[in-house]
């Protein structure tokens, strides 16, 4: 079955405390990982994508990184303004599958 | 850009009553997306639409959702009658692609709906 985990479900972290949010998908046929960042009150905004493994991307505070099975958003020195829940979603030929995404909380 | 238009933000109504959900996609767009998001479900796709004909409406729950996309600047989503379970927030989203593509989705806002 097609299926995409993110894990943890929530993190807290201190101002400028580095740390992993995980994305890992069980879908057949993938052509591309997507990140978004979803704010309380308002729709995903997009952040990445990534197409093979191996590929990185860097925004900011954040790189995403992807491999055969999983990916990874990497949050260097968060501020609170990187609080929000961060979602994940690969594509397959026929359609998008969403993780339940991981909520972030940064504490000044 | 006025991004992806949806209304109305928040409706409330009574189990049985018609509920209809709208959405301006991003002007130029060809591909349009009705998705449900609850905390025990996540992110659902409902619908979507390439050049505003139907193309995968699997993920519809069931008859009593329907949805339209008259021309290329509207689109709705109708719920008759409404069930309490339909409580949700449903985001509509636009691509510039053909079909679904690797290419990055637009958001609405989203309508908070909530079956009394």
């Amino acid at each position: 079955e097609d299926q995409v985990t993110q894990s943890p479900e929530a993190l807290r972290l201190q101002e400028g405390e580095s740390s992993s949010l995980n994305c890992s998908y069980t879908v057949s046929g993938l052509r591309g990982l997507f990140w978004y960042r979803q704010d309380p009150g308002k729709g995903p905004e997009f952040l990445f994508t990534l197409y093979s493994a191996g590929e990185e991307k860097e925004k900011e505070r954040l790189k995403a990184t992807l491999t055969k099975k999983e990916s990874f958003l990497h949050i260097t020195a968060p501020k609170p303004e990187d609080s929000a829940t961060y979602l994940c979603a690969v594509h397959n030929f026929n359609k998008f599958y969403f993780g339940s995404g991981t909520k972030l909380n940064v504490k000044p | 850009d006025a991004g992806v238009i949806q209304s109305p933000r928040h409706e409330v109504t009574e189990m049985g009553q018609e509920v209809t959900l709208r959405c301006k996609p991003i002007s130029g767009h060809n591909s349009l997306f009705w998705y449900r998001q609850t905390m025990m479900r996540g992110l659902e796709l409902l619908i979507y639409f390439n050049n505003n004909v139907p193309i995968d409406d699997s993920g519809m729950p069931e008859d009593r959702f329907s949805a339209k996309m008259p021309n290329a600047s509207f689109s709705t989503l109708k719920i008759q009658p409404s069930e309490p379970r339909d409580s949700a927030v449903y985001f509509c989203a636009s691509s510039l692609g053909q079909g679904i593509s690797n290419e990055k989705l637009f958001f609405g806002s989203g309508t908070q709906l909530s079956v009394l």
